[in-house]
């Protein structure tokens, strides 16, 4: 697509419950971020793709965040066990060929844990 | 450890005055640098990246912003600010294929 999508826009969720954040970057871009923002804050890297080498899980603040990549297309971020704290708005960007030419990002999920 | 500092929260302007953000980072080599925009409910639009020679970079919307070595700083200016300007202003940093580090953000309101 012409650019980065992100869906659900917003998600409201109980406390406990699990919660998939979808994110479709721009075609051929081989390299995909996500990144947390919590009110207020700057944005936190969360994990990041590129190609078929293995993940950069290293910001997943826990063991409830996971996110999978099928190729160079979807990405899919799953919070098990939603609590307060990761209520959040949750960007995902893609960049060409990972380098630091500088990402588009999405509109983000705003999640809402209650 | 690499890190980005916006000492700046919150900047108030009028319509018409200039305009500088200030940004600061801590990086093993030297790194490129951007600056994001964000408008409420929006996603981050680049405004200006810098990656190496000519070290002030001229970027979206007339902004502007100079890459200096010495302070490991990487300002963002505008001569005169436009009411549409209002938004959350983020630095960044990052090279090659490393994820990019953010700093925390300033929030300029204009008023006119």
């Amino acid at each position: 697509g012409a650019g980065v999508s992100q869906s659900p826009s917003n998600k409201v969720t109980e406390k406990g419950k699990d919660v998939e954040l979808r994110c479709d970057p721009i075609s051929g871009h081989t390299a995909l971020y996500w990144y947390r923002q919590r009110l207020g804050q700057g944005l936190e890297f969360l994990i990041y793709f590129q190609g078929n080498s293995a993940p950069d899980k290293s910001g997943l603040p826990s063991d409830r965040f996971s996110a999978e990549r099928t190729g160079e297309s979807v990405s899919t971020l799953t919070i098990q066990r939603t609590q307060q704290e990761d209520s959040a708005v949750y960007l995902c960007a893609s960049s060409l060929d990972g380098r630091g030419y500088g990402y588009t990002f999405g509109s983000g999920t705003r999640l809402t844990v209650v | 450890a690499q890190s980005v500092t916006q000492p700046d929260i919150h900047i108030t302007v009028s319509e018409g005055a200039s305009l500088e953000l200030r940004c600061n980072y801590s990086y093993g080599a030297t790194p490129y640098l951007f600056w994001y925009v964000q408008s409420p409910g929006q996603g981050l639009q680049l405004l200006l990246k810098y990656f190496s020679g000519d070290t002030l970079v001229q970027g979206i919307k007339g902004f502007e912003a100079e890459f200096k070595r010495s302070q490991s700083s990487f300002n963002l200016r505008k001569p005169s600010v436009h009411w549409s300007d209002a938004a959350e202003y983020f630095c960044a940093v990052g090279r090659n294929t490393d994820k990019l580090i953010f700093g925390t953000g300033t929030r300029l309101q204009v008023f006119p």
